[in-house]
């Protein structure tokens, strides 16, 4: 089974909207944390948010926010006032285990979600 | 913050030959360094976990006698490619660890001719 699915290949968004790409995951392990990327065509990873399975509210960053809910192992980005700059491949990972010990550090990528944000 | 740098971030080199890619933490010391490799428009799949002074742990289904790995540093694990093919081109990309936080390399393309 997969950990971390991404059913959206591509999504389209017009610039200043708000958009949500989804995410659901699965471990049995209760200390996992969950990870988004944004991927833009230079290959570069850019970390935009992370949640902690602990953590009691939503993780916000800027016009990031992630939609976590728990029970139904989901995590969605979303994405508010979309800018043209936001096209990118968005990628959802896990890992699973304490943050601190390098070796659980690893992740697990989801296949991710190309974005485009149109004029 | 911390920087982690990747070289040579472009390569391309001939069947049957070897290829070596750096990575490098510039600003912090990494004890755990993470190898993943990633074909177009998929998702990064990891290949090996790279540990100071120890041997690399290989993800199931990566030849460890193809992509050796060396930690020799805290400051430094390298990839190597043996005797590459084309189904080896790929972008490369290596991340590290250090208290709690994963920091990316920029990534290597190699293209094998």
């Amino acid at each position: 089974a997969q950990k971390i699915t991404q059913t959206q290949p591509g999504m389209f968004v017009q610039e200043k909207e708000a958009v949500t790409l989804d995410c659901t995951y699965d471990t049995s392990d209760p200390s996992y944390g969950l990870f988004w990327y944004k991927q833009p065509s230079s290959g570069e990873m850019i970390f935009l948010i992370y949640q902690g399975s602990y953590d009691q509210q939503n993780a916000t960053e800027g016009r990031y926010s992630l939609n976590f809910q728990k029970a139904r192992k989901s995590a969605n980005l979303v994405i508010s006032a979309s800018q043209l700059g936001d096209s990118a491949m968005y990628f959802c990972a896990m890992r699973e285990g304490s943050s601190m010990r390098g070796s659980n550090y690893k992740l697990t990528f989801g296949k991710g979600t190309l974005l485009t944000v149109n004029p | 913050g911390a920087v982690v740098s990747q070289h040579p971030s472009r390569v391309i080199c001939k069947s049957g030959t070897s290829v070596k890619i750096e990575c490098r933490s510039l600003d912090f010391q990494a004890t755990t360094m993470f190898w993943y490799r990633q074909f177009p428009k998929k998702s990064l799949m990891l290949m090996a976990t790279s540990n100071e002074g120890s041997k690399a742990t290989y993800e199931q289904g990566v030849e460890k006698d193809k992509f050796l790995i060396n930690h020799a540093s805290l400051t430094l694990s390298t990839l190597t490619v043996t005797s590459a093919h084309p189904e080896d081109s790929s972008f490369y990309i290596c991340s590290a660890h250090s208290q709690g936080e994963q920091y990316f390399g920029p990534g290597t393309r190699l293209t094998v001719t």
